[in-house]
């Protein structure tokens, strides 16, 4: 099946510093992937969508300055979080699905745990 | 996207089936009903998805009531691994992302 890839799955940085996850879409091309941020007890909250050749779509109370995507090719959209602080830390999920088909089904990375101390 | 409703936790033991509830009164006609799960420190795992008809894979079966103001996963037998956040999403071809509420933790007993 289908498989979305996610880099690195584990990160700790030191607080002022960047971090660059990538997600890439393994077997299939997809047009837009969302980026997801997760605390702990917590559901999944969207963040960004991100789209190949364009700007990314911000969810209301994420800064778009903070939270970097480029999505360059139409498998692989990364997510830079810049100047990372402590309240940085959590455990972020991409997703994707195939732009060739119609399937409603969507497909998740394995997810990067952020640690920033 | 359309509201679902789980209860926040069930609890099963291994070996036996598990019905998995999901209510969602406002579906409308062109809401696929997507069961997906996340495992513990993993991103969501595709379980099962279907629109009208019951369904059947490899995983589990979706028992989608007459009125789809409501559905059913049912996992025919409850193993260790299969502990895990269960979540019901409702989307459409309209739509974009998929929108999480809070799942199901179904906990597994030896």
């Amino acid at each position: 099946g289908a498989v979305v890839s996610q880099h690195p799955s584990r990160v700790i940085c030191k607080s002022g510093t960047s971090v660059k996850i990538e997600c890439r879409s393994l077997d299939f091309q997809a047009t837009t992937m969302f980026w997801y941020r997760q605390f702990p007890k917590q559901s999944l909250m969207l963040m960004a969508t991100s789209n190949e050749g364009s700007k990314a779509t911000y969810e209301q109370g994420v800064e778009k300055d903070k939270f970097l995507i480029n999505h360059a090719s139409l498998t692989l959209s990364t997510l830079t979080v810049t100047s990372a602080h402590p309240e940085d830390s959590s455990f972020y999920i991409c997703s994707a699905r195939d732009s060739g088909t119609t399937n409603t089904e969507a497909f998740f990375g394995q997810g990067t745990r952020l640690t920033v101390v | 996207d359309a509201k679902t409703t789980q209860p926040n936790s069930m609890e099963s033991n291994e070996e036996e089936p598990v019905h998995l509830p999901c209510n969602h009164s406002t579906i409308s006609g062109t809401d696929y009903i997507h069961w997906y799960r996340q495992l513990p420190s993993q991103g969501p795992e595709y379980v099962i998805h279907g629109l009208t008809s019951n369904v059947n894979n490899r995983m589990a079966s979706l028992a989608i009531a007459e009125d789809r103001k409501s559905s059913t996963l049912i996992l025919h037998r409850a193993t260790l691994r299969d502990a895990a956040v269960y979540y019901c999403i409702l989307f459409n071809n309209y739509g974009q992302n998929f929108v999480f509420g809070p799942g199901t933790r179904l906990s597994v007993l030896p």
